[in-house]
């Protein structure tokens, strides 16, 4: 099985920041990493998908960048609205899909 | 618009079943890919299981031989029979659409939550 590991598991961060997530797999798994954004009680929403491609509606200032076993969620100007969890997720071994653990961006 | 409802949530005793139904509305579940992913209070997302359009079934080794995924194409749902539940069934379940083509889930339902406890 492939696993995913993010980091940080939360970090606080302030407003107009530039904040980055790592996630790493722990097999090469080339781009096939999606990244979701989820709120408290909502369900989560598809962000970055193919390692960099934006997910339609999507903010400019979200990116992803990497390949084979390390990625990175990028967001470049942080906006009170960007508070929230991040989750990575391979596809390489679909239809079995895997989750990380999460990233919590918090409030500085 | 593209919106999935999920419903059958509730409470269940350890050992027993609970059956979940998901309805899109804005496609049909006949000629798309469906998953279930389950979240546990204040923890990560897992996913649970996908079927395809053609009918082939795919689940986690947590949940294999407990669970089970079907659609009605006639009802236009899709369901997650759930049997033999555990403490560690405990979650909001969604379900999703799985978009093949570029391999996400791109539309999501509300969520439901199944409490297992006695």
């Amino acid at each position: 099985d492939i696993q995913m590991t993010q980091s940080p598991s939360s970090l606080s961060a302030s407003i107009g920041d530039r904040v980055t997530i790592t996630c790493r797999a722990s097999q090469d798994i080339s781009s096939f990493l999606n990244w979701y954004q989820q709120k408290p009680g909502k369900a989560p929403k598809l962000l970055i998908y193919g390692a960099f491609r934006l997910q339609s509606g999507v903010p400019s200032r979200f990116s992803g960048s990497g390949s084979g076993t390390d990625f990175t969620l990028a967001i470049s100007s942080l906006q009170p609205e960007d508070f929230a969890t991040y989750y990575c997720q391979q596809s390489y071994s679909t239809p079995l899909l895997t989750f990380g653990g999460g990233t919590k961006v918090e409030i500085k | 618009e593209v919106q999935l409802v999920e419903s059958g949530g509730g409470l269940v005793q350890p050992g027993g079943s609970l059956r979940l139904s998901c309805v899109p509305s804005g496609f049909t579940v006949s000629s798309n890919y469906l998953s279930w992913v389950r979240q546990a209070p204040g923890k990560g997302l897992e996913w649970v299981s996908v079927i395809y359009s053609g009918g082939s079934t795919y689940y986690a080794e947590s949940v294999k031989g407990r669970f089970t995924i079907s659609r009605d194409n006639s009802k236009n749902t899709l369901y997650l029979q759930m049997n033999s539940l555990r403490a560690e069934d405990t979650a909001v379940y969604y379900c999703a659409r799985y978009n093949y083509g570029n391999l996400i889930l791109d539309y999501w339902g509300q969520g439901t939550l199944v409490t297992v406890s006695s």
